[in-house]
């Protein structure tokens, strides 16, 4: 059964901590991506990765940063957390040949 | 204008009646489409894809797709309580390599 877990299904932090969002999925999939989920506004990229050591900035990268030093394993990194950085954060994988995502369970960050 | 656009409900349907979502995008370039299924506090997952002009049905589920028109749609036959959930619309792009545009979800209802 295919699989991308996520290190945390709650997180509350406070206002300029540093966060992070792991994410690992065991598919041997090449390309893997954050997103963020919030009401009325859709799932939205963060950050994408093709592969090993490579990431590609998606449509609202500021204030956050990844990470990808393993195939299995990508990143993300609230550099100094934000209120306005509350949402769902789900990860995401896929094979290049197959676009088909593959969704983790989510995180739900609470900025206080 | 939104690049992927969807209704976002909520659409009430009687449970055994035909429920159709609707989905429209701006890039004339988009190659294949998604529809993903999302309960509420779970993560997406795919109930269908569709590449080409036409029809494509599984099971219960029939994806439509107009690349004139630029829409592409979602009947759920003999629609049941269980189906009731958030139905994302993506649709990948050229751009560099494939990039995955999600609209922002039609919530279903279907009353027993």
């Amino acid at each position: 059964d295919v699989k991308v877990t996520q290190s945390s299904r709650y997180l509350v932090k406070r206002t300029g901590e540093k966060v992070f969002l792991e994410c690992v999925q065991d598919m041997d999939h090449e390309n893997m991506f954050w997103y963020r989920q919030d009401p009325g506004l859709g799932l939205r990229l963060i950050y994408f990765s093709y592969d090993v050591k490579m990431k590609e900035k998606g449509d609202i990268p500021e204030g956050y940063s990844v990470s990808r030093e393993k195939k299995e394993r990508f990143s993300l990194i609230l550099e100094s957390a934000s209120t306005n950085q509350t949402s769902m954060y789900l990860c995401a994988s896929n094979r290049r040949a197959n676009n088909e995502q593959f969704f983790g369970p989510g995180t739900r960050l609470t900025v206080l | 204008q939104k690049e992927v656009e969807q209704n976002s409900g909520p659409l009430s349907v009687p449970e055994g009646a035909i429920a159709s979502l609707n989905c429209t995008y701006s890039d004339r370039g988009s190659q294949s489409f998604f529809w993903y299924r999302q309960y509420s506090g779970k993560s997406p997952e795919l109930i269908m894809f569709i590449y080409s002009n036409g029809d494509k049905e599984d099971g219960r589920f029939t994806a439509q797709l107009n690349k004139a028109s630029q829409y592409v749609s979602l009947l759920i036959r003999d629609s049941q309580p269980s189906d009731s959930a958030t139905y994302l619309c993506a649709v990948n792009i050229q751009a560099g390599g494939f990039k995955t545009i999600f609209g922002a979800g039609t919530r279903l209802f279907v009353k027993a």
